[in-house]
């Protein structure tokens, strides 16, 4: 079955340091790749997708994402971070073929200090 | 609609006692997706639906808990005999269709609690 693992829980920084967030899956196959945030007392939005193509994916709010096929990792990346970046960021897997379900990874909490 | 919407966004109650949690898509969203979301843990999907018919029901739980579509619209996820381990915030997401092309949009999520 697939899965996703997500190595930080909690991540504390100050403002302007810079992130990553780290993500790796265990399907072999063609995958579409997800991180989702979770900013305190909102929905659950989308920050950017890998489908196909380059697999440096740029999100909103200056965030990236790096798809490693041979690492099976998405690690999410942003250079300086600021206090509202505060949130939950989950990551996401899902297979190319058909219906498939999303994966999601337990998420990273993520505080950034003023 | 604006966007995915949820009712109620808080529910408590008793152990053994049976809940409806409603989903409201995005308009002209074929696709919807239950997903649960307990503490410390990441989302666990439950049950989607495209259209009204529920092709992949793998999710759910038990078979204490039961979901129907109608209209191609609004859903309504059930539980019947809550049990503690039950509490947890339940997220409906939609999307135009389920290719892996296809965003799905979370709503705000109903936080049940069992006591």
């Amino acid at each position: 079955a697939q899965s996703v693992s997500q190595h930080n829980h909690h991540v504390i920084l100050s403002e302007a340091a810079s992130l990553e967030l780290g993500c790796n899956y265990s399907y072999g196959g063609t995958v579409n790749l997800f991180w989702y945030v979770q900013y305190p007392g909102q929905h659950l939005q989308l920050l950017l997708k890998y489908f196909s193509g380059d697999p440096l994916v740029k999100g909103i709010k200056g965030f990236e994402a790096e798809f490693i096929k041979s690492k099976f990792s998405f690690n999410l990346r942003k250079p300086s971070v600021q206090w509202s970046d505060t949130a939950e960021y989950f990551c996401a897997v899902k297979k190319n073929t058909g219906f498939q379900k999303l994966v999601f990874g337990t998420g990273t909490r993520l505080l950034v200090s003023p | 609609g604006a966007g995915v919407s949820q009712s109620p966004s808080n529910k408590v109650t008793e152990k053994g006692k049976d809940v409806e949690l409603r989903c409201d898509p995005i308009s002209g969203h074929t696709a919807l997706y239950w997903y649960r979301q307990s503490l410390g843990q990441g989302l666990e999907f439950l049950i989607y639906f495209q259209g009204n018919s529920a092709p992949d029901k793998s999710g759910l739980p038990s078979d204490r808990f039961s979901a129907e579509r109608t209209g191609g619209s609004v859903s309504t996820l059930t539980i019947q005999r809550t049990q503690q381990e039950d509490s947890a915030v339940y997220l409906c997401a939609s999307s135009l269709g389920t290719s892996g092309s296809n965003e799905q949009f979370f709503g705000p999520g109903t936080r049940l609690t069992v006591l």
